[in-house]
């Protein structure tokens, strides 16, 4: 089975700019979350999707928001980009991880922002 | 608050040595607990999760962790380190909201 796939790997974009990032999840997952990862700060939930339908949330602005579709592939998008949001951010997949409860990570996307 | 800690950023160990990385945590209710492995330009990894049952949990890689509901913790451990073992990681659990929280990881150097 292939993995979970996110493109692009890398991003360089400047302050104010929006960006939009994409997720293939494990074929048959239907949940969808993000994460964003920096040093010192660990990984921090966005959000999940589950059957086109924002399941969950964390304490992002509204600048970050995302979006699945029927396939179960998931885009997250963040507008009037900020110097701190640069990260890597992670995408992961899991069945149902209210049942199962493991996910499984792509190899993430980095952004940069000037 | 929900939350995870892993108190050290970074441990050594000497190939061959036994390794631990601790986590403690705080949630209500039983505790949904997993370990991931994180490589170097590489996302997550699972390595292993306690949900309910013994204890003690085996997982991959030779990997395992004790789960400690007196101390709420759930160190990792191996018993025979690697230098292949050297990585990044992350302790989690899921909260009763379904949300996965994230220790601030842990980087592993085995040394040789």
């Amino acid at each position: 089975k292939a993995g979970v796939t996110q493109t692009p790997r890398y991003l360089i974009k400047t302050r104010g700019q929006q960006v939009t990032l994409s997720c293939s999840p494990i074929s048959g997952h239907r949940s969808v979350s993000w994460y964003q990862q920096t040093p010192g700060q660990g990984l921090q939930f966005l959000f999940e999707y589950f059957s086109e339908t924002q399941r969950n949330k964390g304490n992002f602005p509204g600048r970050f928001s995302g979006r699945q579709f029927s396939n179960s592939r998931s885009e997250m998008n963040v507008s009037t980009l900020e110097l701190g949001d640069s990260a890597l951010y992670l995408c992961a997949s899991s069945l149902d991880p209210r049942r199962e409860g493991e996910q499984f990570f792509g190899p993430g996307t980095r952004l940069t922002v000037l | 608050a929900q939350s995870v800690a892993q108190p050290e950023d970074q441990v050594n160990v000497a190939e061959g040595n036994p390794l631990t990385v601790k986590c403690t945590y705080s949630v209500s209710g039983n505790p949904y607990l997993f370990w991931y492995v994180q490589y170097p330009n590489r996302g997550l990894q699972f390595l292993l999760k306690y949900i309910t049952g013994d204890n003690l949990v085996k997982g991959s890689y030779g990997f395992e962790a004790e789960f400690n509901k007196s101390q709420t913790s759930f160190h990792l451990k191996k018993p025979s380190a690697l230098v292949s073992d050297s990585a990044l990681y992350f302790c989690a659990v899921r909260d009763t909201a379904y949300k996965y929280i994230f220790g601030t990881g842990t980087r592993l150097k085995v040394l040789a």
